[in-house]
């Protein structure tokens, strides 16, 4: 059973960057897309993009145009967010989950997500 | 597409029956999957088109609905079925959208 994992947590301060990984384990990413998903305090679940790592094919939520990247290592099976110009209102659980084959649009298999705190 | 799930708060005492619910914007067919998250763990899918149980989902978790009305009912609560869920559609993205979330609490 494939299970992804991610960093516990990060650090950062205002306007600076963060790079999360989400590494497959127990299997890999081939033909499967694999998007981020993010959870702020108090919030809903949020969107941010989706990566096809066998052709590095991205889609991004229009609310992170210009401040959010993914990427994929498809011979190591993983895949990496990487945001930008952080803000204090970034500060959330950022999760990677796994699309499920049968049913492109759901998310069947997710990390236990990355915190990332933005202070000064 | 706005998903808006009620209610925010579910009190319900274990071994009675839960009924949890999200509307859609505007139509999404039966393009709908169920979430639970608890803290610490990753999130777990258990609901998708609407009415399929994923994988290992036990009988008690049933979803139905199609168009903009859907529902999460689980039919005899057991203590681990407390936690957050969340409604997501996939039939219009980008994005996919989710609700806010209800928490079903003891």
């Amino acid at each position: 059973q494939v299970q992804l994992v991610q960093p516990g947590a990060e650090v950062k301060k205002p306007g600076s960057s963060v790079k999360v990984s989400c590494r497959a384990s127990g299997g890999t990413f081939s033909n499967f897309t694999v998007s981020w998903v993010r959870r702020a305090p108090g919030q809903g679940l949020e969107w941010m993009g989706r990566i096809r790592p066998v052709f590095g094919k991205t889609t991004s939520s229009q609310n992170f145009q210009g401040r959010f990247t993914i990427i994929a290592d498809e011979s190591a099976s993983i895949v990496y967010m990487d945001l930008s110009n952080l803000r204090s209102e970034d500060t959330a659980l950022y999760y990677c989950a796994r699309h499920g084959r049968s049913e492109p649009g759901i998310f069947d298999i997710w990390g236990q997500g990355t915190m990332v705190t933005v202070s000064s | 597409i706005v998903m808006t799930q009620s209610p925010a708060t579910l009190s319900v005492s274990p071994g009675e029956r839960a009924t949890l619910s999200c509307r859609a914007s505007q139509s999404i067919s039966s393009n709908l999957a169920w979430y639970q998250l608890k803290p610490g763990q990753a999130p777990r899918l258990l609901i998708y088109g609407a009415s399929t149980r994923a994988t290992g989902i036990p009988a008690r978790f049933s979803g139905s609905g199609s168009g903009t009305e859907f529902s999460l009912t689980i039919s005899s609560l057991q203590s681990e079925d407390f936690a957050v869920y969340y409604c997501q559609q996939y039939n219009n993205w980008p994005p996919y959208s989710f609700g806010q979330g209800t928490k079903l609490e003891i």
